[in-house]
């Protein structure tokens, strides 16, 4: 079974710049989630969809942070403009359905802004 | 090619029993290994381990890592229903994070 795949896996920008991750869920996971995790701390979740309505984005900072899944099964999640503090790794994960159901990661988008 | 593995992928206990939760790793450039608890949305972090043989506990908790075996343990003792959750182990292999598929802890009253 293909895992959930992410792209791309590195990018390094400057600060102002825009940026664009995509991710591609397992097939047949009804629920996906990106997450931005810095280094020495747990995930945060930016935003969970559900199909392709947008079921929690209460952690997404809506003036720079954006993300799309408008057919149910791709996600963009979009930067822009970046800042320093946005240095992370985006992980996308997905699973079959939200609650009480094993989430599968991505292997993640390292973001460096400089 | 980096990998985690966690096994059990699932475990069913009782109220009070201890479980530990194993995960084996194999990266090339081995920085940090986490441990998360799952429960509904973002994973909560639990440990971060980087030295071998020292032991990092919380509560019930526990987890030590044994950098020569290339492994880490979770143990959880006098687990309660709380502690149902699918525990995630994952590699900081200084370029990104490798999780593991996650261990799914069933504790039943």
């Amino acid at each position: 079974e293909a895992g959930v795949a992410q792209s791309p896996r590195y990018k390094i920008i400057e600060k102002r710049q825009s940026v664009a991750f995509w991710c591609n869920p397992i097939s047949g996971h009804a629920t996906l989630y990106w997450y931005q995790q810095i280094l020495g701390q747990g995930p945060k979740l930016l935003i969970q969809f559900q199909n392709n309505g947008v079921v929690d984005d209460s952690q997404l900072p809506k003036d720079r942070f954006s993300a799309e899944r408008l057919k149910g099964v791709d996600s963009t999640l979009k930067i822009q403009p970046a800042k320093l503090e946005d240095s992370a790794v985006y992980l996308c994960a997905s699973s079959l359905v939200a609650v009480g159901n094993t989430i599968y990661f991505g292997e993640g988008s390292w973001l460096t802004v400089v | 090619e980096d990998k985690v593995v966690q096994s059990p992928l699932s475990l069913v206990v009782h109220e009070g029993d201890t479980v530990t939760l194993n995960c084996s790793y194999e990266v090339t450039n081995f920085r940090s290994l986490l441990w998360y608890k799952q429960e509904k949305k973002a994973p909560t972090f639990l440990f971060m381990l980087t030295s071998s043989g020292i032991e990092k506990k919380s509560g019930r908790l526990s987890s030590i890592l044994d950098k020569k075996e290339l492994f880490s343990i979770l143990n959880i003792t006098a687990t309660q229903t709380g502690d149902s959750a699918v525990y995630l182990c994952a590699v900081d292999n200084n370029n990104d994070m490798r999780f593991g598929a996650g261990t799914r802890l069933t504790v039943k009253p």
